[in-house]
C-alpha cells in the first residue's frame, strides 16, 4: 500500500524558515517524480513544486520561486521542502503527492499524503 | 500559463440527480485533463485521468468527456458519498501544474 506521510508543519513567524518532510513507502520511490501541493483552509489547490525522480529537473510556482527548495533522498524514500522567508500568504496545508506519468504530456497525482499544516503568523 | 476555469463554483443537487461540472482551459490541452474529488478534511483523490479514463476503484457513475478546451465531469446518479469538492487539472503544458478553482457539490 502506498503511503505518504508529511511532517514538519507548525506555527512560524513571518520571515522565518521551516522544513517539511514526506516519508514515502509502498512503492519504488526513485521511479517517480514527486510534488508539493498546498491548500489554504477552505480554498482551492495550488501546486507548489515538482522534483523529477533523479532530482535532475525541478520546478516551482512563481509564488514560491527563490524562497522554497525541494529535494529528495531516494535512499531514504523521502521528500523535503525547505521554506525560507515565509509569508503570511504561505499559510496552508501542504500535501506531498506522487506523480504517475503515462506519456509525454500525460501524468496525474495518483497518491496524496494527508498534509501538514503550516501557519505563518506573528 | 494555461488557466483552468470550472463552472459552476458550487452546485446543489439531490441524491439520484445527474450532475455535470464543466472545466475550460485557456488554450487547447488536447485530452490531458484530470479530475479529483476532495471530501472535507481529506486529501484529494484521483477520479479520472486523460479526460475519460476512470481510476481503478472509482464507480462507473462517474464519467468524463471533452477535448481541446472544454471538458466535463458527469455523475449519472448522485450518491450521498459524492457530495464533495471537485477539481480539474491540466497536464498538457507544465509547469505550472494548474488546477481549476474547484466546484463544491452540496446536498439540496
Amino acid at each position: 500500500e502506498v503511503q505518504l506521510v508529511e511532517s514538519g508543519g507548525g506555527l512560524v513567524q513571518p520571515g522565518r524558515s521551516l522544513r517539511l518532510s514526506c516519508a514515502a513507502s509502498g512503492f519504488i520511490f526513485d521511479d517517480n517524480a514527486m510534488h508539493w501541493v498546498r491548500q489554504v483552509p477552505g480554498k482551492g489547490l495550488e501546486w507548489v513544486s515538482r522534483i523529477s525522480w533523479d532530482s535532475g529537473s525541478i520546478d516551482y510556482a512563481d509564488s514560491v520561486k527563490g524562497r522554497f527548495t525541494i529535494s529528495r533522498d531516494n535512499a531514504k524514500s523521502s521528500l523535503s521542502l525547505q521554506m525560507n522567508s515565509l509569508r503570511v500568504e504561505d499559510t496552508a496545508l501542504y500535501y506531498c503527492a506522487k506523480e504517475y506519468y503515462y506519456d509525454s504530456s500525460g501524468w496525474y497525482f495518483d497518491h496524496w499524503g494527508q498534509g501538514t499544516l503550516v501557519t505563518v503568523s506573528s | 500559463d494555461i488557466q483552468m476555469t470550472q463552472s459552476p463554483s458550487s452546485l446543489s443537487a439531490s441524491v439520484g440527480d445527474r450532475v455535470t461540472i464543466t472545466c475550460r482551459a485557456s488554450q487547447s490541452i488536447i485530452s490531458y485533463l484530470n479530475w479529483y474529488q476532495q471530501k472535507p478534511g481529506k486529501a484529494p483523490k484521483l477520479l479520472i485521468y486523460a479526460t475519460s479514463s476512470l481510476q481503478s476503484g472509482v464507480p462507473s457513475r462517474f464519467s468524463g468527456g471533452g477535448s481541446g478546451t472544454d471538458f466535463t465531469l458527469t455523475i449519472s446518479s448522485l450518491q450521498p458519498e459524492d457530495f464533495a469538492t471537485y477539481y480539474c487539472q491540466q497536464s498538457f503544458s507544465t509547469p505550472p501544474f494548474t488546477f481549476g478553482q474547484g466546484t463544491k457539490l452540496e446536498i439540496k
